[in-house]
């Protein structure tokens, strides 16, 4: 069985810049989770779609946004790039909806590594 | 509020030694907690979670950690550590409103 897929692996951009990650959650999974994680700041959480709709949303300004499609796939995008997003971006699914996992496990994907010049 | 802090951001073992990773939490209610991996280059995986039943957690690669109410705290241990095991953990604290807090990590380091 296929995990949790992301790309790009790696990313440059610019301050000012657009970016669009993407996630493939393992097969038959509906809820995607995206995590920051930041050097000296540890895990953040970001988003979480269910049923293509956001459940639930991290402390991060709306230039974060993302989206989940029919075929339960998402895109993390970032408007206006700043140095300090960069950063290691982590996606997960599960197969049952629940940030709080209380019965559930999230499988995590590698992740999208950013950096921001 | 909840909270979660893991004390020392790098803990050295030599290779056999015991390995004791510390993690500490705040919350108003029960929680749920998690130990997690996340090895180099790789996402996170998880070791091992406390879901209000047993309080010794027994996980994955003979890690386990032991939920202490009066004490606030869920360690992280392994009797005898591997050179394998050198990788970076997190802990991380959960209740029913669907928010989950993760620690800021502990990266192990395994000295031959």
């Amino acid at each position: 069985e296929a995990g949790v897929t992301q790309s790009p692996t790696h990313l440059i951009k610019t301050r000012g810049q657009q970016v669009t990650l993407r996630c493939s959650p393992i097969s038959g999974h509906t809820s995607v989770y995206w995590y920051q994680q930041a050097l000296g700041l540890g895990l953040q959480f970001l988003l979480w779609y269910d049923e293509g709709e956001e459940r639930n949303r991290g402390n991060f300004p709306p230039r974060f946004s993302g989206r989940q499609f029919p075929n339960y796939s998402s895109e993390l995008n970032v408007n206006a790039l700043e140095l300090e997003d960069s950063a290691l971006y982590l996606c997960a699914s599960s197969l049952v909806p629940g940030l709080a996992l209380s019965q559930e496990t999230q499988y995590f994907g590698p992740g999208t590594r950013l950096l921001v010049l | 509020a909840q909270s979660v802090t893991q004390l020392g951001s790098h803990v050295s073992v030599s290779e056999g030694a015991l390995v004791l990773l510390r993690c500490n939490y705040s919350s108003s209610v029960p929680p749920y907690l998690f130990w997690y991996v996340q090895y180099p280059n790789q996402g996170l995986q998880l070791l091992l979670k406390y879901t209000s039943a047993a309080t010794l957690v027994k996980g994955i690669n003979g890690f386990e950690a032991e939920f202490k109410k009066s004490e606030t705290s869920f360690h992280l241990t392994k009797p005898s550590a591997h050179m394998s095991d050198a990788a970076e953990y997190f802990c991380a604290v959960s209740v029913m409103e669907d928010k989950i807090i993760f620690g800021k990590g502990t990266r192990l380091h395994i000295l031959p």
